[in-house]
């Protein structure tokens, strides 16, 4: 089932830097391609979406670049703080089926 | 807080028997969607209800089954369970099918099988 291919596993990324989360589909029937974010504890909660008419999307320091050519799709953090860290999923949805990335672990030094 | 609760929180039983896990949807919300996250797995789609019937279903076993009440809240049956069960299991609801992929998650339910 594993149709969204997500890079890296796992991420430690210094206070400021910018942390950059790949992923890569195969179905071009996929028409929309949220990232959520996932705190210990708790279910995870959606960050930031793109559908793939648009090649960026950017919401406060979150940023979505859309590569529908290359079919790959990806999350940068600006200025990353220790709170971002989490475990980050992309995931890509056809009908009404949502198909999540294995995940990224995050790690923010502070 | 997403508005969707999940019950029970942690569960441990034995090899071979069966559970119940319970989900309330957000009011107002019609699409259930059931997930089961492991370390290695990531989230893995199970099933989708939508006002009561069976939207999709992803790489559900045959043991397990799931369904939506009139009242839209959803339970997961899984039976025969053996120790590759174990896993987090979460549940998440949508106002809409498809739900123009937000979906929003309760804090699962913790099964470990012994």
């Amino acid at each position: 089932q594993q149709q969204v291919k997500q890079s890296p596993q796992s991420l430690i990324v210094q206070k400021g830097g910018i942390p950059i989360i790949n992923c890569a589909y195969e179905n071009t029937a996929f028409d929309y391609f949220p990232w959520y974010q996932q705190f210990p504890g708790k279910g995870p909660a959606l960050l930031i979406a793109i559908r793939p008419d648009v090649s960026e999307k950017k919401e406060g320091r979150f940023t979505i670049s859309f590569n529908k050519s290359a079919k790959q799709f990806s999350l940068h953090i600006m200025d990353s703080q220790p709170g971002d860290s989490a475990t980050y999923f992309c995931a890509a949805r056809r009908d009404d089926k949502i198909i999540f990335g294995k995940g990224t672990r995050l790690h923010i030094l502070p | 807080d997403s508005g969707v609760t999940q019950t029970p929180k942690h569960l441990i039983t034995a090899t071979g028997q069966r559970v119940t896990l319970r989900c309330s949807p957000r009011s107002g919300d019609l699409s259930v969607y059931w997930y089961q996250q492991s370390l290695d797995q990531g989230l893995q789609f199970l099933i989708q209800y939508y006002n009561g019937e069976e939207r999709a279903k992803g790489n559900i076993l045959e043991r397990f089954s799931a369904q939506q009440f009139p009242d839209l809240h959803s339970e997961l049956n899984l039976s025969s369970l053996e120790l590759g069960d174990s896993a987090l299991y979460f549940c998440a609801s949508s106002v809409v099918a498809g739900g123009a992929g937000e979906l929003f998650f309760g804090e699962g339910s913790r099964l470990t099988v012994l």
